[in-house]
């Protein structure tokens, strides 16, 4: 069974940067067939979709986010990895860690998801 | 970018009823990638439907998913208490970006 598991500070200081990490358990992230993703949701909104990691290292970044966005694979510990810097109020959210099944190249639907960790910016 | 527009915002069925939920696209969704998640409170959404009609893994035959080019949409045929709940749409067709719709909430009336 897929697990996926995210930790990291709970609270982060505005202009710092926010380092959760994801692992993931029973299963590698290193297969061709699935990507590896970010996803965050802000208390009672929607989902907003942050960035995507493939085993080859290749990432994908939401426009909005992306000169902050870092997004990195661990294979020794099958970890995923991802650091917003600069953070603002405003990057508050839950942030969840995602398994995607690869359909084609950037193509992909989530298909397990880990708990989710809140992230609260705050001095 | 892809916009998604789900309507409505809230849906208020009893249990045992119909429910309908739509999710248009600013731009066709190519190949008709689209996928339905639900979202219960403080819980991780869960992959319902992808590929705009195929259920995942373990998903109930009560839900179903239908449409193409612009225009989809998620019935689930008989509401159970467990399905009330929020739920999203998402297109990878045209990614990056991928892109939710703003959810729905299916709610007891």
């Amino acid at each position: 069974q897929l697990q996926l598991q995210e930790s990291g500070p709970g609270l982060v200081k505005p202009s710092e940067t926010l380092s959760l990490t994801c692992t993931v358990s029973g299963g590698s992230i290193s297969s061709s067939n699935y990507y590896w993703g970010w996803i965050r949701q802000p208390p009672g909104k929607g989902l907003e979709w942050i960035g995507t990691i493939y085993y080859s290292g290749i990432t994908y970044h939401n426009s909005s986010l992306e000169s902050r966005v870092s997004i990195s694979l661990d294979t020794s510990k099958n970890q995923v990895s991802l650091n917003l810097s600069s953070v603002t109020a405003a990057d508050r959210a839950v942030y969840y860690c995602a398994r995607a099944r690869r359909i084609a190249v950037s193509q992909y639907y989530f298909d397990y998801w880990g708990q989710g960790t809140l992230v609260t910016v705050s001095s | 970018e892809i916009v998604l527009t789900q309507s409505p915002g809230t849906l208020s069925l009893s249990p045992g009823e119909r429910a309908t939920l739509s999710c248009r696209a600013s731009q066709s969704v190519s190949s008709s990638y689209l996928a339905w998640y639900q979202q219960k409170p403080g819980q991780a959404p869960r992959l319902l439907i992808y590929g705009a009609s195929s259920r995942a893994t373990g998903i109930a035959d009560r839900f179903s998913g239908s449409g193409s080019g612009t225009d989809f949409t998620l019935t689930i045929s008989r509401l159970e208490p467990e399905d009330f709940a929020v739920y999203y749409c998402q297109q990878y067709g045209s990614s990056p970006p991928l892109t939710f719709g703003g959810g729905t909430k299916v709610e007891i009336k």
